[in-house]
């Protein structure tokens, strides 16, 4: 049963318009969020991360944002750049003592120049 | 810089055949992972281990094993390659819980 859910499989975003990538979540234990981007032919590289004491976490041009009411999470990229033509990844431990990572579908984002 | 190093890129392989992958990182990093990623599921976990020779199962196992004889080193086994297991393999590695996962290139299995 997945527990992080990621359900647009891809994003169309005009370079220098804001990209917004959703992410929902079933297990209210969840206390940790991170987001990886994956290039073709490359593994995952982690992006930026949310502890669930915060709503907002940014980085130069990524925020992540968190709703735990909602249990919802997104990514926004400000400005778009062509680069940014990845398959984004959510992602959350689990809460046993191992913490291993739980990832969503992913979300295909294409950056048209 | 973490480096996460997979031994092969592309692999070939026929049903039937025991599949060796392989893992290796030089970070010194106490837990290893093994995930596949396929279209529209994500990356899914397959094995991890916390210790050396110590291994515990992910979410879809079957089919596979593992060996840590070695704290660097992390291989992914199939006893008997089967036309499903064509799939993208990545091996990560972290310091532990809540660490973000260092990843390699990956693998592309193709099983035929």
């Amino acid at each position: 049963d997945q527990q992080v859910k990621q359900n647009s499989p891809s994003l169309s975003v005009q370079e220098g318009r804001i990209s917004i990538l959703n992410c929902d979540y079933t297990n209210s234990m969840f206390d940790y969020f991170l987001w990886y981007k994956k290039y073709p032919a490359e593994g995952p590289t982690f992006l930026i991360s949310i502890s669930s004491i915060k709503d907002k976490n940014e980085d130069g041009r990524f925020t992540v944002f968190l709703n735990k009411s909602a249990k919802h999470l997104s990514l926004h990229i400000v400005p778009s750049q062509p680069g940014d033509s990845a398959v984004y990844f959510c992602a959350a431990p689990t809460t046993d003592s191992w913490g291993k990572l739980q990832f969503g579908a992913g979300t295909q984002v294409v950056v048209t120049p | 810089d973490v480096k996460v190093t997979q031994s092969s890129r592309y692999l070939v392989k026929r049903t039937g055949e025991k599949v060796f992958l392989e893992c290796v990182q030089d970070m010194d990093h106490e837990n290893m992972f093994w995930y596949r990623q396929d279209p529209g599921l994500g990356l899914r976990l397959i094995y991890f281990s916390y210790d050396v020779k110590m291994k515990e199962k992910g979410d879809i196992p079957e089919g596979y094993s593992v060996s840590r004889e070695k704290k660097e080193r992390f291989s992914l086994i199939l006893e008997s390659a089967s036309t499903n297991q064509t799939s993208m393999y990545l091996c990560a590695s972290s310091r532990g819980p809540n660490s973000p996962l260092h990843f390699g290139n990956g693998t592309r299995l193709t099983v035929t």
